[in-house]
């Protein structure tokens, strides 16, 4: 099993570019994840998704899109990229309110 | 929202040392979790603990539930060079999770 798997692995954008990051999971799960983490900090919910249809803002959402039409993929859209959201942005899954299981991470710089 | 206090934010230690790290909660978690990020890579989970007084092992690690339910701890015991990295705690009041800010550990041969 390829368990959670993000792409890009690393990505530079410029100021006012958009982007998606890819995150798929091959593991059933019902809940998926999205956070960030800055340097030296810990991980910061953007959204989450608990099924199919559903998605949810956390801590950070601003700035940030979601969207969950199938139950493997959940995608974080960037439509303006400011310097803020340079970051290293994790996708995890979960079924139900078992452990999350994390990709590797996309790094993200935006200059 | 709610926060988990993590302590102690970064360790030096000699490699055959014990390691101890906490976190601690304003509020009553139902699970706590404990994972470690290595260096480029995602965390990976390395405890999970479901019952207050719970004591869990997986190796040379050990972790418990406070029996407060706001508290948990783990314990890595004769450290080796490979427990370099972030180590983080989790909790669960509900979904989804809230993460501890982690505890960088380092290995001095």
């Amino acid at each position: 099993n390829a368990g959670v798997t993000q792409t890009p692995k690393f990505r530079i954008l410029k100021i006012g570019q958009s982007m998606t990051l890819q995150c798929t999971q091959d593991m059933n799960h019902n809940y998926m994840y999205w956070y960030r983490q800055d340097p030296g900090m810990g991980l910061k919910l953007i959204y989450y998704s608990v099924g199919a249809g559903i998605t949810d803002k956390g801590e950070v959402p601003n700035g940030y899109n979601v969207s969950r039409s199938t139950t493997e993929d959940f995608p974080l859209r960037l439509e303006l990229a400011a310097p803020s959201q340079t970051s290293v942005y994790f996708c995890a899954s979960s079924y139900g309110d078992q452990p999350q299981h994390f990709g590797d991470g996309t790094r993200l710089s935006i200059l | 929202g709610q926060q988990l206090n993590q302590s102690p934010q970064s360790m030096f230690i000699q490699e055959g040392e014990d390691v101890s790290m906490n976190c601690t909660s304003s509020s009553i978690f139902n699970t706590w979790l404990w994972y470690k990020q290595d260096p480029g890579e995602g965390p990976v989970l390395l405890i999970a603990l479901y019952k207050a007084g719970e004591l869990t092992s997986n190796g040379r690690l050990t972790a418990q539930f406070g029996i407060t339910r706001k508290d948990s701890f783990l314990n890595i015991s004769a450290s080796i060079p490979s427990d370099v990295g972030i180590y983080f705690c989790a909790g669960q009041p509900t979904t989804p999770l809230v993460f501890g800010k982690g505890t960088r550990l380092s290995v001095i041969a």
